[in-house]
């Protein structure tokens, strides 16, 4: 069974340091890796996803992601943070051996101080 | 073009009562998915359409949840006999197709608050 694991329910950083968002994921086979955004009272919006190819994937708002398979992790970078990125975000991740079914991690709440 | 609607967006019920979620999908997307956000935890899925069809079901809760689309597109998310810990944010996404690298596009939620 798939699993996601999103390391740190709630992170802080000072406006213009770097952004660095955990997320492992547990699957037999490499599946599909998503990084989710949701700002106050929105829905939740992609920020970029990984299905194949190369392994640094770049999204929206300047964030990166990039897919390590030998430490079966996808973190969400930035190098430079802005008050707007504060919001929660979601790694997920999806099967690559057909059928479907989404599995979210809890989120990580990402805090910008000025 | 006009994004993924939930209505309502909240709903205060009391213990007991059935409460009936709706959700519009982009026009066009055959995919349609249900998820619950519990307070402090990520998203859970619950169900989700091919076209008008739901071949997975197993994220349903209990018998009490229960969800139908009609022609292809509105999708309606019926829950009996509420509990209070039913109570939580339903999400609605949509996507074009229903592979496993579709973007899905989520709606604002229905925030459901059992008394």
């Amino acid at each position: 069974a798939q699993s996601v694991t999103q390391l740190g329910s709630h992170v802080s950083v000072s406006e213009g340091a770097l952004v660095l968002l955990r997320c492992n994921y547990s699957s037999s086979v490499p599946p599909y890796l998503f990084w989710y955004v949701q700002y106050p009272n929105q829905g939740l919006q992609l920020l970029l996803k990984y299905t194949t190819g190369a392994t640094l994937v770049k999204g929206i708002n300047g964030f990166e992601a990039e897919f390590k398979k030998s430490e079966t992790s996808f973190h969400l970078t930035k190098p430079s943070a802005h008050m707007s990125d504060a919001a929660e975000y979601f790694c997920a991740v999806s099967p690559n051996t057909g059928g479907f079914k989404t599995i979210f991690g809890a989120g990580t709440r990402l805090f910008v101080k000025a | 073009g006009a994004g993924v609607s939930q209505s309502p967006s909240n709903k205060v019920t009391e213990k007991g009562k059935d409460v009936e979620l709706r959700c519009d999908p982009i026009s066009g997307h055959t995919a349609l998915y249900w998820y619950r956000q519990s307070l402090g935890q990520g998203l859970e899925f619950l169900i989700y359409f091919q076209g008008n069809s739901a071949p997975d079901k197993s994220g349903l809760p209990s018998d009490r949840f229960s969800a139908e689309r009609t022609g292809g597109s509105v999708s309606t998310l019926t829950i009996q006999r509420t509990q209070q810990e039913d109570s939580a944010v339903y999400l609605c996404a949509s996507s074009l197709d229903y592979l496993s690298t579709d973007t899905q596009y989520f709606g604002p939620g229905t925030r459901l608050t059992v008394l």
